[in-house]
């Protein structure tokens, strides 16, 4: 059973447009989400990430936005650029097993054409 | 160095070898993690290790057998894989305990198990 949903596994956007990464997560007890990109050959690197208590955070050309009543979270990402051509991953932080984790999403590839 | 590396970054390997691999974090954290990464699915956590001690197993197989013999360092040592274990294997690591959670990934070694 998947607690954090990626529903698109890819998405195209033209250089200098808005990309938006949406996730969806269905354990309320998350307390802080992370966004990751992953360029192939390399591990995911940390992006940006937002805690349960804010509903957007703001860093450059990246903002994510947490709706929780929703339990939706989204990446924008503006204006895109083809270096941005990426793999990105959704992850939350709770508690399970008695300890804390991430769990990750299954991963969006974003296209950024020039 | 700086960082979380991995050797090797790629390893091919018969189901009667033995191999390990190593993970290296460079950044004075705490914790290590080494999870699995196939294809189509999210990042599925293996191992944690806080403090050189192992705190998490998510029931993965005996034929992977990890250690941590200080901070800095962490193995996964493989006997015995079938087909199915081959993946993408990453290494990360975290400071625990800070609000943020961000955990800092290597490179991965891509295995293949024939």
């Amino acid at each position: 059973d998947q607690q954090v949903k990626q529903n698109s596994p890819s998405l195209s956007v033209q250089e200098g447009r808005i990309s938006i990464l949406n996730c969806d997560y269905t354990n309320s007890m998350f307390d802080y989400f992370l966004w990751y990109k992953k360029y192939p050959a390399e591990g995911p690197t940390f992006l940006i990430s937002i805690s349960s208590i804010k509903d957007k955070n703001e860093d450059g050309r990246f903002t994510v936005f947490l709706n929780k009543s929703a339990k939706h979270l989204s990446l924008h990402i503006v204006p895109s650029q083809p270096g941005d051509s990426a793999v990105y991953f959704c992850a939350a932080k709770g508690l399970q097993g008695g300890s804390e984790k991430l769990v990750f999403g299954k991963g969006t590839k974003l296209t950024v054409n020039p | 160095e700086t960082g979380v590396t991995q050797t090797p970054r790629h390893l091919v390997m018969g189901m009667t070898n033995k191999k390990s691999l190593k993970c290296e974090q460079h950044l004075g954290h705490n914790a290590m993690y080494w999870y699995k990464q196939s294809a189509k699915k999210p990042l599925e956590l293996m191992f944690v290790y806080s403090l050189e001690e192992r705190v998490e197993n998510n029931s993965v197989p005996s034929r992977f057998s990890p250690e941590c013999p200080n901070s800095s360092h962490l193995f996964l040592h493989l006997h015995t894989l079938q087909p199915e274990d081959s993946a993408l294997y990453l290494c990360a690591s975290s400071q625990e305990r800070v609000s943020s959670y961000e955990q800092y990934f290597g490179p991965g070694t891509r295995l293949t198990v024939t």
